[in-house]
């Protein structure tokens, strides 16, 4: 059974750059959330999708956004990079309809903005 | 009000011994209590999870104690072994609002032979 994977793994982009990054959630698995972990802090919420669409939101920029795709992978693109975007950036699989929404984590993929 | 708060920031435990992280919580409608390890260059894992109806989980090594009239919870470590180092999180949310999880700031724990 796979569990949630990541591409790419690592990622350096110039400030003012766009990025792309993938996930593909665990098998079974309908709900996609991506969070943003800083260095020595814990993850941070930036939106969840399902049935293709944004359900929820933290509180990021319009800079960040994303996409569902109707085999339940998911894509986060950020805009106009800044320097403070670096980051490992996490995504989370759930299935709705399934209290309590256990979420299970990929590997994540470490942007550095130079 | 959407913080959770974590504690210690780090914790050295000896190899046997027992590991105590704590967290505390203001709102009141956060429903669904998860901790996550996380080891270097890795996302996190769910260890164990507690509804706030149930005052205490345990799951192996691993025991979550709830106390709901105080807003805290806690995560114990039995026997620690050296396999246990790694950031432990915990983390909260509400689940008819879709399990958006707030985390704590993690807890390093370096468990010595």
């Amino acid at each position: 059974d796979a569990g949630v994977t990541q591409s790419p793994t690592h990622l350096i982009k110039t400030r003012g750059q766009q990025v792309t990054l993938r996930c593909s959630p665990k098998s079974g698995h309908d709900t996609v959330s991506w969070y943003q972990q800083a260095l020595g802090q814990g993850p941070q919420f930036i939106f969840q999708y399902y049935e293709e669409e944004e359900r929820q939101r933290g509180n990021f920029p319009d800079r960040f956004s994303g996409h569902q795709f109707p085999n339940y992978s998911s894509e986060l693109n950020v805009n106009a990079l800044l320097l403070g975007d670096s980051a490992l950036y996490l995504c989370a699989s759930s299935l709705v309809g399934r209290g309590p929404y256990e979420q299970y984590f990929g590997p994540g993929t470490r942007l550095t903005v130079t | 009000q959407q913080q959770v708060k974590q504690s210690p920031q780090s914790l050295i435990v000896q190899k046997g011994g027992i590991s105590i992280i704590n967290c505390a919580y203001e709102n009141t409608a956060f429903d669904y209590f998860p901790w996550y390890q996380q080891f270097p260059g890795k996302g996190p894992a769910l260890l164990i999870a507690i509804r706030p109806d149930v005052s205490e989980k345990k799951e192996g090594r691993f025991t979550i104690s709830f106390n709901k009239s105080a807003k805290q919870f806690s995560l114990h470590i039995m026997d620690s072994q050296p396999g246990d180092s790694a950031t432990y999180f915990c983390a909260a949310s509400i689940r008819s609002q879709g399990g958006k999880l707030i985390f704590g700031q993690g807890t390093e724990l370096s468990v010595k032979p």
